[in-house]
């Protein structure tokens, strides 16, 4: 079965760069999310999309956008980076007509930024 | 706001044997899903089972259980037979459910409880 892919899987980036994380969800998904999970912690919630609008927001800092497109794929941009953004990011992705709505997560992208 | 709390920051069990994993949530919502999810070495985010707020049943996938006690907002992982490859940090999980469609609420996690399978 398909899963959800993310890339790049590994990121390294300089502090103030600008990096951009892509997330192509299960097909027939209509709903995208984003999680943030620093060393050692739990996934912290970012942001999510359904149907290609915005449908809720966590703690997404204002240096971070994202957006969801025709296909269904997802861009996470993240500017001005910071030392503390560096974490494995997360995305996932739900079918809302499956009843349970559960979330099927994809391997990550783990950003360093130096 | 909704909170899920994981009281075993770490947990050991000798392979075969079964463990028990806690977890207890609070919120005011009625209609509600919990998970556990696994990450493993790997970091990848596998979802062990799932259960429903309105279903007293308690959900059951191969050897893995769960209590769900929801008066006492608790919901409680039983592990039976435990293999080496359960090995690994379990996260509980919370979700609002949101009613007449459109996009579901997101995920809620606990701090986690880092289990080791000995053999």
């Amino acid at each position: 079965a398909a899963g959800v892919i993310q890339s790049p899987r590994h990121l390294i980036k300089e502090k103030r760069e600008t990096a951009t994380l892509k997330c192509y969800p299960i097909p027939r998904h209509d709903t995208v999310y984003w999680y943030q999970q620093g060393p050692g912690q739990d996934p912290q919630f970012l942001i999510s999309f359904y149907e290609k609008m915005q449908s809720d927001k966590g703690s997404i800092p204002d240096r971070f956008s994202a957006q969801q497109f025709s296909d269904y794929h997802s861009e996470l941009n993240m500017s001005s980076l910071e030392l503390g953004d560096s974490a494995l990011y997360f995305c996932a992705s739900s079918f809302t007509g499956g009843g349970m709505n559960e979330q099927f997560f994809g391997p990550g992208t783990r950003l360093t930024v130096l | 706001a909704q909170t899920v709390t994981q009281s075993q920051p770490e947990m050991s069990v000798q392979e075969a044997e079964t463990v028990t994993l806690s977890c207890t949530y609070d919120t005011s919502e009625n209609n509600y899903y919990l998970f556990w999810y696994k990450q493993p070495p790997s970091r990848q985010m596998i979802l062990v089972i799932r259960q429903e707020a309105y279903k007293q049943q308690n959900a059951t996938e191969n050897r893995f259980s769960v209590n769900f006690q929801k008066a006492a907002k608790s919901f409680s992982l039983k592990i039976s037979d435990s293999q080496l490859g359960d090995t690994a940090m379990y996260f509980c999980a919370f979700m609002k459910h949101v009613g007449g469609g459109g996009s579901q609420g997101n995920l809620i996690f606990g701090k986690g409880t880092k289990l080791s399978v000995k053999p």
